[in-house]
């Protein structure tokens, strides 16, 4: 079982449509999560962080549980610049990221 | 100011060759990290280098991999004997304590085994 898992997609939605993403961990001793979003032949950059009380930016809207060892992201009022790749990345206790190979989101016009 | 750089931006070679691959982390960042990441695929973790501690190289795929992090500073990532499946987009990034995120990533090096 990999470490972290996502659903590949892709995600197809029209604009101002919400969308969600869900990813599991295998490593119940992981300490931190975070979303990054990777644009295509781009480098990944962090979108947010993950707290286990959830926690909300913008449209962007995380949830950690940790006793199903599950990780999701919701998406509002999608927007053609939100298509991206996204991916679930959990923190070792190593202090190394294991990055999910990440969901793909495409929003459509 | 200047973010993660990396060096060749491209890189062609034919199998049975060795790489090398450089990366500038941000200065001051004490943490540095070499993933690599497949067509298609995620980001595969290589090694990680946190100031002066040992290395964590649970990543690297086989003892033709190598990593060196002189002075604290600049990376290089060797690979030996390039074979094709070595094929892939060679990412560093950093950040500035162990953990601490953001990591910044670099552009990265596409290379290519022929």
């Amino acid at each position: 079982r990999k470490e972290v898992e996502q659903d590949p997609g892709p995600f197809n939605v029209p604009e101002g449509a919400t969308v969600a993403f869900n990813c599991t961990y295998s490593n119940s001793a992981s300490q931190s999560f975070f979303w990054y979003r990777q644009d295509c032949r781009k480098e990944p950059k962090l979108l947010m962080s993950v707290y286990s009380s959830g926690n909300e930016d913008g449209r962007f809207t995380a949830q950690l549980n940790r006793a199903s060892q599950y990780i999701s992201l919701l998406i509002r009022d999608s927007k053609l610049s939100d298509s991206a790749t996204y991916l679930c990345v959990v923190l070792r206790s190593q202090g190394n990221l294991i990055f999910g190979k990440g969901t793909k989101l495409s929003v459509k016009p | 100011g200047a973010g993660v750089s990396q060096s060749p931006s491209n890189k062609v070679t034919e199998k049975g060759k060795d790489v090398e691959l450089r990366c500038d982390p941000i200065s001051g960042h004490t943490a540095l990290y070499w993933y690599r990441q497949s067509l298609g695929q995620g980001l595969e973790f290589l090694i990680y280098f946190q100031g002066n501690s040992a290395p964590d190289k649970s990543g690297l795929p086989s003892d033709r991999f190598s990593a060196e992090r002189t002075g604290g500073s600049v990376s290089t990532l060797t690979i030996q004997r390039t074979q094709q499946e070595d094929s892939a987009v060679y990412l560093c990034a950093s950040s500035d304590r162990r953990g601490y995120q953001p990591q910044h990533f670099g552009d990265g090096t596409r290379l290519s085994i022929l």
